[in-house]
């Protein structure tokens, strides 16, 4: 039974420039949430998707976009990089609209230089 | 709005001493409580969770966790540790009975435990 997969493990950007990062959810789960985990600190969520639209977002500007294909599969793509994106991108899958059980995936460390 | 406060952001310990970890929660409505563990290099791991029913859950590991209503406290205990316990543990907290409630996370407790 796959788990949550996240691609790339690491990236490295410049100010800014564009990225996406990737995301399949674990078998048999429809829904998938990102969440930012800066150095020393909890992580906090940035948008949830659900039937490939976006149903709860956090306090993140609009540089911050996501998309989930109808193989519930999603990205999260983050314009104009600042220094300060530089953190650990999770992405968490549950089965449904009662998102009360959330697997996480490995994340995506991005450092933006 | 929702927000989970962690008092202890370092703990350190000897190997066989008991921890606990405290949480407290900000929130008007029913919740239900997580604590996850991420060990260096690994993701982030479920503990443990309360939904309902007892307040006193055990999770994997030996953890256990005691949820105390009247004070929004949902602290994280384990009798004696182990060094493969060297970890950064984060509660967490999650409206119920509602659809596309996202996770609040604490800032974490990095516990460091000595051989």
């Amino acid at each position: 039974d796959a788990g949550v997969t996240q691609s790339p493990t690491h990236l490295i950007k410049t100010r800014g420039q564009q990225v996406t990062l990737r995301c399949s959810p674990k078998s048999g789960h429809d829904t998938v949430s990102w969440y930012q985990q800066a150095l020393g600190q909890g992580p906090q969520f940035i948008f949830q998707y659900y039937e490939e639209e976006e149903r709860q977002r956090g306090n993140f500007p609009d540089r911050f976009s996501g998309h989930q294909f109808p193989n519930y599969s999603s990205e999260l793509n983050v314009n104009a990089l600042l220094l300060g994106d530089s953190a650990l991108y999770l992405c968490a899958s549950s089965k449904g609209q009662r998102t009360y059980e959330q697997y996480f995936g490995p994340g995506t460390r991005l450092t933006v230089t | 709005a929702q927000s989970v406060s962690q008092h202890n952001h370092h703990v350190i310990l000897s190997e066989a001493a008991s921890l606990e970890l405290g949480c407290n929660y900000s929130y008007g409505g029913t919740v239900n409580l997580f604590w996850y563990v991420q060990y260096p290099g690994q993701h982030l791991q479920l503990l443990l969770k309360y939904f309902s029913g007892d307040p006193l859950v055990k999770g994997i590991k030996g953890f256990e966790a005691e949820f105390i209503k009247s004070k929004f406290s949902f602290n994280l205990r384990k009798p004696s540790v182990q060094w493969s316990d060297t970890a950064e543990y984060f509660c967490a907290v999650i409206s119920s009975g509602r659809s596309f409630q996202k996770l609040v996370f604490g800032t974490g407790t990095r516990l460091l435990v000595s051989p």
